[in-house]
């Protein structure tokens, strides 16, 4: 099946430096993919639809130019958080579609806990 | 936004129980999906029925859909302690770009 692999698992920086977040589709294109935030305990907070070969989309209320996002081929989209604080802390999921699959399923990769210093 | 809302949002039975977990929406659906996390791990996709469908069964796995009431269950039988993760119910509203709607998920223990 569908697989999608999500790097770093977990990552721990110092205020004020840039993170990313990779994202792969290992055995299928994924021409969009999405990216969550999740805080202990609760739901998915959508951040922003990832497209590729163009800009993202991003949710009410998501910074752009905090949290950087980039798809540069079918296979991979990064997340960057730059200038990370403490509040950044959190837990951060991609997510992507086969869309030769036929059916609006989400793989998701095994989601990145960035801790903030 | 977070449309979906679950029920209970915390269960604990005994092995070889049965789980029900409840979701509502508020908007029309193509489809209604459910997920499994388990902590600290992305979300596995369980099953999806469709807004025509009623009810949909996979393994130990029953999912029922009414759209009339805007909800949906999920019941897991004869449930085992690997069950132990959150459940999250999923909306796609069939709108531009795909996206679903998560619910505010179901944290489910079984225990020995």
């Amino acid at each position: 099946g569908a697989v999608v692999s999500q790097h770093p698992s977990w990552v721990i920086c110092k205020s004020g430096t840039s993170v990313k977040i990779e994202c792969r589709s290992l055995d299928f294109q994924a021409t969009t993919m999405f990216w969550y935030r999740q805080f202990p305990k609760q739901s998915l907070m959508l951040m922003a639809t990832s497209n590729e070969g163009s800009k993202a989309t991003y949710e009410q209320g998501v910074e752009k130019d905090k949290f950087l996002i980039n798809h540069a081929s079918l296979t991979l989209s990064t997340l960057t958080v730059t200038s990370a604080h403490p509040e950044d802390s959190s837990f951060y999921i991609c997510s992507a579609r086969d869309y030769f699959s036929g059916a609006n399923v989400l793989t998701f990769g095994a989601g990145s806990r960035l801790t903030v210093l | 936004s977070q449309q979906g809302e679950e029920d209970p949002q915390a269960l604990s039975i005994q092995e070889g129980e049965n789980a029900t977990m409840n979701c509502s929406y508020k908007t029309s659906i193509n489809n209604l999906q459910w997920y499994r996390q388990n902590s600290g791990r992305g979300l596995v996709h369980l099953i999806l029925i469709r807004s025509n469908e009623r009810e949909k069964h996979s393994g130990r796995l029953r999912v029922t859909l009414d759209t009339s009431k805007k909800s949906s269950s999920l019941l897991i039988t004869a449930s085992r302690a690997a069950d132990t993760a959150s459940y999250f119910c999923a909306t796609d509203g069939g709108g531009g770009g795909n996206k679903l709607t998560f619910g505010t998920g179901t944290q489910l223990k079984v225990e020995l």
